[in-house]
């Protein structure tokens, strides 16, 4: 079965207390690799796409990185504004030839200033 | 502006009676999907849709039917409400080419059903 373990469930940091993210996956016939931040009450707001081992991707403040097995966020000094629920979801073949999304629990992000 | 729009924001119905929830797209996307989001359960996956009268189910399609008549809108139909299916709803979309899972996200639909 194809699963997404997202760690830790919640994470308080300090403004400026850099950390990391982490999402776990196993899947059949990886396409690719997805990180949404979503904000209460809002629907999620795409961030990055990974495709392979050893790709990164980096957007002001995230850096998401891949391996074969998870993808870490790094989220360096962030800033209050940074908090929010940070999701990841896998690309998976189904199968029956096709392919669906898999989200993982996500990561509640808090930075206190 | 490019979005997903989803009517209506909020819901409050009774068990049994059937209600469509819509979903519309100006982006020209050929994918759309429904899911659910509920507390320590994440987001689930209903149903999705690879284009025009194409639909598949996703991880909890039961209770649940769609329809994809045209390229931007993507009803969600329950046809008997019940309970366990009080939840927050998502209406994605997305382009189908290698990015194809950069979805849109609409801005949810609460439905609470008594």
């Amino acid at each position: 079965e194809d699963q997404v373990t997202q760690s830790p469930e919640a994470l308080r940091l300090q403004e400026g207390e850099s950390s990391s993210l982490n999402c776990s996956y196993t899947v059949s016939g990886l396409r690719g690799l997805f990180w949404y931040r979503q904000d209460p009450g809002k629907g999620p707001e795409f961030l990055f796409t990974l495709y392979s081992a050893g790709e990164e991707k980096e957007k002001e403040r995230l850096k998401a990185t891949l391996t074969k097995k998870e993808s870490f966020l790094h989220i360096t000094a962030p800033k209050p504004e940074d908090s929010a629920t940070y999701l990841c979801a896998v690309q998976a073949l189904t199968q029956g030839g096709s392919e669906k999304l898999v989200f993982g629990k996500g990561t509640k992000l808090t930075v206190n200033p | 502006e490019a979005q997903v729009t989803q009517n209506p924001r909020y819901l409050i119905t009774v068990t049994g009676k059937k209600l469509t929830v819509t979903c519309s797209q100006n982006m020209n996307h050929e994918y759309m999907s429904w899911y659910r989001q509920d507390p320590g359960l994440g987001l689930r996956q209903i149903y999705y849709s690879m284009n025009v009268e194409v639909t598949d189910k996703g991880d909890v399609p039961e209770g649940y039917k769609v329809s994809r008549k045209e390229k931007r809108n993507f009803p969600l139909i329950l046809e008997s409400p019940s309970p366990n299916q009080t939840s927050l709803y998502f209406c994605a979309s997305s382009p189908l080419r290698r990015s194809s899972y950069e979805q849109y996200f609409g801005p949810g639909t609460r439905l609470t059903v008594t």
